[in-house]
């Protein structure tokens, strides 16, 4: 089956650590997105990447690091840093930059505690 | 910050009426206008897009409106079914390169 898969769906961790949520595509697209969404909220976007080796900060990029050292994964590590982490967040992709059609993962929520 | 955002947080339907969901835009320079819907506990899904110099566009059972006049979107669905129930959240792409902005979303509720 061909898709993105983001683990674990449910994460939950101590305020002060960092966590690393995984985000993997098959699709062989370039693009990949990080967004966070809030209850009542929309997508904000976290970080994107149009290619290996290279990513871009969104909108509310502070607390947050990416890597993009393999085609297929993107992976998001939520610091310290992030003054309120407990979220839903989804990770996406695209066949390129250009491409409006997005695919999702189900998103992993994570609750600090 | 964000640059689309929707007029009703809420929409409530029956079943078989025509459901209009609409956005209000504030960046003239995007390139794309898109639609998505996402249904509980879910990730979003595309459903149709709308580039820039168009003002209509449709689908199956759903039709997209773009006024660049008034900077407003709305998707039309067709004879609402209760599948239709999620909440749906308008989104603007500008040149290549950048990513999808999304406005905060209209929850339509689907009655038999």
């Amino acid at each position: 089956d061909g898709g993105i898969t983001q683990s674990p769906k449910y994460l939950f961790r101590k305020e002060g650590q960092n966590v690393t949520l995984s985000c993997e595509q098959n699709l062989n697209h370039d693009a990949m997105y990080w967004y966070r969404q809030d209850p009542g909220q929309g997508l904000r976007l976290i970080y994107y990447s149009q290619i290996v080796n290279d990513f871009q900060k969104g909108d509310i990029a502070e607390g947050y690091s990416v890597s993009r050292e393999k085609k297929e994964s993107f992976p998001l590590t939520v610091t310290s840093a992030q003054k309120n982490p407990t979220a839903f967040y989804l990770c996406a992709s695209s066949l390129g930059p250009r491409n409006t059609e997005a695919f999702f993962g189900q998103g992993t929520r994570l609750t600090v505690v | 910050g964000e640059s689309v955002g929707l007029h009703l947080p809420t929409l409530s339907v029956q079943e078989g009426d025509n459901s209009i969901i609409n956005c209000a835009y504030s960046n003239s320079a995007s390139d794309y206008f898109i639609w998505y819907k996402q249904e509980s506990g879910k990730g979003p899904q595309f459903i149709i897009d709308i580039r820039s110099n168009m003002d209509k566009r449709q689908g199956q059972r759903v039709t997209v409106l773009l006024n660049k006049t008034v900077k407003h979107l709305s998707l039309q669905i067709a004879a609402t079914q209760p599948g239709d129930s999620a909440v749906y959240f308008c989104a603007e792409k500008g040149q290549a390169g950048t990513a999808l902005i999304f406005g905060k979303g209209t929850t339509l509720s689907v009655s038999s």
